[in-house]
């Protein structure tokens, strides 16, 4: 199986910092990896397909990069909505798997 | 608009099964395959594995074989989820959640909990 290192696994952050989340895959993935964002009792919100594609109505300071082993989300001056819990999944091949998870909250 | 939409909670004693359901709506149903994801409490989140839409084939992760069966009516638009022989680690919430032609799971249902107690 594909394995997804998420790190950090937590980190606080003020109103208006730049944050930075990686997932490393145990294998080379090509660029098939989504970013979701999950705040709490809800269900996740796909951010980012194919590594780098914006999601349609997601803000513009998400963006994603990366291909092969290495991917990374950034978030270009964190919003008060945007403390939530953040998984990478690969879908290159089966089973398909997640991250296991980033908590952004506030410092 | 494009949604899915989840069964409700469930209530189950350990031992009995449970059936998850996932209406879909907003387009073609047969056209985009279903995934199902489980997340424990407090926990990330696991893929179960997917169901061809059109074929009604399953395939399900190795770690959720044996006591899980998906299962579809494209009649209404409808995936499911059954669950037997339910133990307490199965305590969960369940999302189904499509396939979208890129390859990552671009609409999510609301989730439905499953507690397993006696």
């Amino acid at each position: 199986d594909i394995q997804m290192t998420q790190s950090p696994s937590s980190l606080s952050a003020s109103v208006g910092d730049r944050v930075t989340i990686t997932c490393r895959a145990s294998q080379g993935i090509r660029n098939d990896v989504g970013w979701y964002q999950q705040k709490s009792g809800k269900a996740p919100k796909r951010l980012i397909y194919a590594a780098s594609s914006l999601q349609s109505g997601v803000p513009s300071r998400f963006s994603g990069s990366g291909s092969g082993t290495e991917f990374t989300l950034t978030i270009n001056s964190l919003q008060p909505e945007d403390f939530a819990t953040y998984y990478c999944l690969q879908h290159n091949d089966y089973p398909h798997t997640f991250g296991g998870g980033t908590k952004v909250e506030i410092k | 608009q494009v949604q899915l939409v989840q069964s409700g909670s469930e209530l189950k004693k350990p031992g009995a099964s449970v059936k998850v359901s996932c209406k879909a709506s907003g387009y073609t149903f047969i056209n985009y395959a279903m995934n199902w994801v489980r997340q424990a409490p407090g926990q990330g989140l696991e893929w179960m594995g997917w169901i061809n839409t059109n074929t009604g084939n399953p395939t399900y992760a190795q770690d959720f074989t044996g006591r899980l069966v998906f299962s579809l009516d494209t009649s209404v638009n409808t995936a499911y989820l059954q669950i037997s022989s339910l133990k307490a680690e199965d305590v969960a919430v369940y999302y189904c959640a499509r396939s979208a032609y890129d390859g990552t799971f671009d609409i999510w249902g609301q989730g439905t909990m499953v507690t397993v107690s006696s």
